[in-house]
């Protein structure tokens, strides 16, 4: 069965609101989760590192203003776009990483759409 | 991060074995390899990892070149299912972060 779920699994806004995606890990605790964005035919692009009880590591040209993320259990981390605009519009994916695993598990992605 | 350079597409009959390269000549001692497998849209999938020495398990073998320049994934009996972009990665030893390239598209004909 699914390890990640996220929720929503689909969400359309307009330009200027904010839009809140979780990312929880089911029956297993993870120290860390990552984010991801996903344009369309492209490559998946790593936004920022979760961790759970501290501040999230983000990656060079992600703006940590913008993409607000908060790990405040061993179960969910969650991804919120302030003040989004069209050009936030994208799939987007966390990952768990399981504790003495060398895998990543995925969710299976939120596809965010600002009109 | 060290890189990976696949083929952009490749194609492949149904049930018959496919090998998917993966150039990494920048490799360092301590990356591991994996791969991850991507259906339309959905997130990324695990496949398979390895170091050095090849790896089997119930989705597909991996093969390592002796000097870790290049691997092959191995599909040993390709599905419908098995359409996907396959991800070949390089995963520092020590960080858990993934860098994804861009892959190679499989697709298989029926």
């Amino acid at each position: 069965g699914a390890v990640v779920s996220q929720h929503p699994s689909w969400v359309i806004c307009k330009s200027g609101t904010s839009v809140k995606i979780e990312c929880r890990s089911l029956d297993f605790q993870a120290t860390t989760m990552f984010w991801y964005r996903q344009f369309p035919k492209q490559s998946l692009m790593l936004m920022a590192t979760s961790n759970e009880g501290s501040k999230a590591t983000y990656e060079q040209g992600v703006e940590k203003d913008k993409f607000l993320i908060n790990h405040a259990s061993l179960t969910l981390s969650t991804l919120t776009v302030t003040s989004a605009h069209p050009e936030d519009s994208s799939f987007y994916i966390c990952s768990v990483v399981l504790r003495n695993q060398e895998t990543q598990y995925f969710g299976p992605g939120t596809r965010l759409l600002v009109l | 991060d060290a890189k990976t350079t696949q083929p952009n597409s490749m194609e492949s009959n149904e049930e018959e074995p496919v090998h998917l390269p993966c150039n990494h000549s920048t490799i360092s001692g301590t990356d591991y390899i994996h791969w991850y497998r991507q259906l339309p849209s959905q997130g990324p999938e695990y496949v398979i990892h390895g170091l050095t020495s090849n790896v089997n398990n119930r989705m597909a073998s991996l093969a390592i070149a002796e000097d870790r320049k290049s691997s092959t994934l191995i599909l040993h009996r390709a599905t419908l299912r098995d359409a996907a972009v396959y991800y070949c990665i390089l995963r520092q030893g020590g960080s858990e972060k993934l860098v994804f390239g861009k892959g190679t598209k499989l697709t298989v004909n029926p």
